[in-house]
């Protein structure tokens, strides 16, 4: 039961355009979210983060959007460089507990 | 020091092998991870340890065994594994505060022959 997905396995954008990743949850008890990035054999990279209170963040060229009532979040990166190539994997917790459930992640892909 | 340092990098063992992945952080942080993770699958966890307490065991086999020896170090020993616990295992560690961003290491490449 795959309560985090990411729908598109793999994504192209061209560089210096906006690239966005989806993200969709079944767990109505899930109340943080959060984004990584994950270069191959290496651990994932904590991104940005979007507790329910809110329904957006942002942090230089990323922004997290939440809509809880279509249990979705995107991420907005923009403008798209090549060193953002990698893959993302969303990922959503209950707070205070310590368990983070990930999403099947998204390659994403920058042409130059 | 924002780092999760994870040795060894690469272990390659056999199935009769008793071998121990170490993990250890200086950020202060209470909460320490095991995941493990297979070519192009999400990280899928398999221990948490809160203030060097066991907290979850996600039903992994008793060949895998968690050791949080004090806050800042944790090793996951592995004895009698089959093939098809090759991986890339991670360790991870949070703050236990506020929201959950849990940091990660680099991994461990694991492949039992």
């Amino acid at each position: 039961d795959q309560q985090v997905k990411q729908n598109s396995p793999s994504l192209s954008v061209q560089e210096g355009r906006i690239s966005i990743l989806n993200c969709d949850y079944t767990n109505s008890m899930f109340d943080y979210f959060l984004w990584y990035k994950k270069y191959p054999a290496e651990g994932p990279t904590f991104l940005i983060s979007i507790s329910s209170i809110k329904d957006k963040n942002e942090d230089g060229r990323f922004t997290v959007f939440l809509n809880k009532s279509a249990k979705h979040l995107s991420l907005h990166i923009v403008p798209s460089q090549p060193g953002d190539s990698a893959v993302y994997f969303c990922a959503a917790s209950v707070l205070g507990n310590e368990k983070l459930t990930f999403g099947t992640g998204t390659r994403l892909t920058i042409i130059p | 020091d924002t780092e999760v340092t994870q040795t060894p990098k690469h272990l390659v063992m056999g199935m009769t092998n008793k071998k121990s992945l170490k993990c250890e952080q200086h950020m202060g942080h209470r909460a320490m991870y095991w995941y493990k993770q297979k070519a192009k699958k999400p990280p899928e966890l398999m221990f948490v340890y809160s203030y060097e307490k066991l907290s979850i065991n996600e039903s992994v086999p008793s060949r895998f065994s968690p050791e949080c020896p004090n806050s800042s170090l944790l090793n996951l020993h592995l004895h009698a594994l089959q093939p098809e616990d090759s991986a890339l295992y991670l360790c991870a560690s949070s703050p236990l505060s506020g929201g959950t961003e849990a940091f990660f290491g680099q991994g461990t490449r694991l492949t039992v022959v």
